[in-house]
């Protein structure tokens, strides 16, 4: 079982919706969750940490749950902005093969 | 406030050559990380260092590849010997002291080996 494990998607998704990705990992006592994004051919951006009480910045929420051991992140009225492949990250350093998000119009 | 800074953008080296590439952290950030990422495929942590100290190397190639973090100047990851399979992109990232892991990335550096 890989470390962690991400839907490679692609989600295609309207203008104006809202989804969510999980990532789930092996590790239960995994620590220091994030989301990043990426862009074709660019270098990840970091969206959020993900803390156990969750975490709201404007249109996206991340949420841990140590019990199903997986981390959400949810993006809510989606722009055309948002296509990019999202990244989950547990314990600081190892990546998902990210999930790939387009938004059309 | 600068950004991680990596360069060269793009190197060609033929197989055998060394290739050294370039981190400059975040201004205040003591942190730095290298990954690889092959196409179409996610980061690999490579190693983890701080001023003058590697904190973890445990993705590292057992062979070849170098890093180091010294006091005053950039980091530097050195690949002696490269072969076709080095050809990739590799980031760095730096993080603050009081938030290690909170990653900000360079744009990459592309190696391509011939």
């Amino acid at each position: 079982r890989k470390e962690v494990e991400q839907d490679p998607g692609p989600f295609n998704v309207p203008e104006g919706a809202t989804v969510a990705f999980n990532c789930t990992y092996s590790n239960s006592a995994s620590q220091s969750f994030f989301w990043y994004r990426q862009d074709c051919r660019k270098e990840p951006k970091l969206l959020m940490s993900v803390y156990s009480s969750g975490n709201e910045d404007g249109r996206f929420t991340a949420q841990l749950n140590r019990a199903s051991q997986y981390i959400s992140l949810l993006i809510r009225d989606s722009k055309l902005s948002d296509s990019a492949t999202y990244l989950c990250v547990v314990n600081g350093i190892i990546f998902g093969t990210g999930t790939r998000l387009q938004v059309f119009p | 406030n600068a950004g991680v800074m990596q360069n060269p953008r793009h190197l060609v080296r033929r197989r055998g050559q060394e290739a050294r590439l370039r981190c400059s952290p975040m201004k205040g950030h003591s942190h730095v990380y290298w990954y690889r990422q092959l196409p179409e495929e996610g980061l690999k942590f490579m190693v983890y260092l701080q001023k003058e100290n590697i904190i973890d190397e445990s993705g590292m190639p057992k062979e070849r590849f170098s890093a180091e973090f010294p006091k005053e100047g950039p980091s530097i990851l050195r690949i002696q010997q490269v072969v076709r399979g080095d050809s990739a992109a590799y980031f760095c990232a730096s993080s603050p002291p009081d938030s290690a892991y909170e990653q900000y990335f360079g744009p990459g550096t592309r190696l391509t080996v011939t």
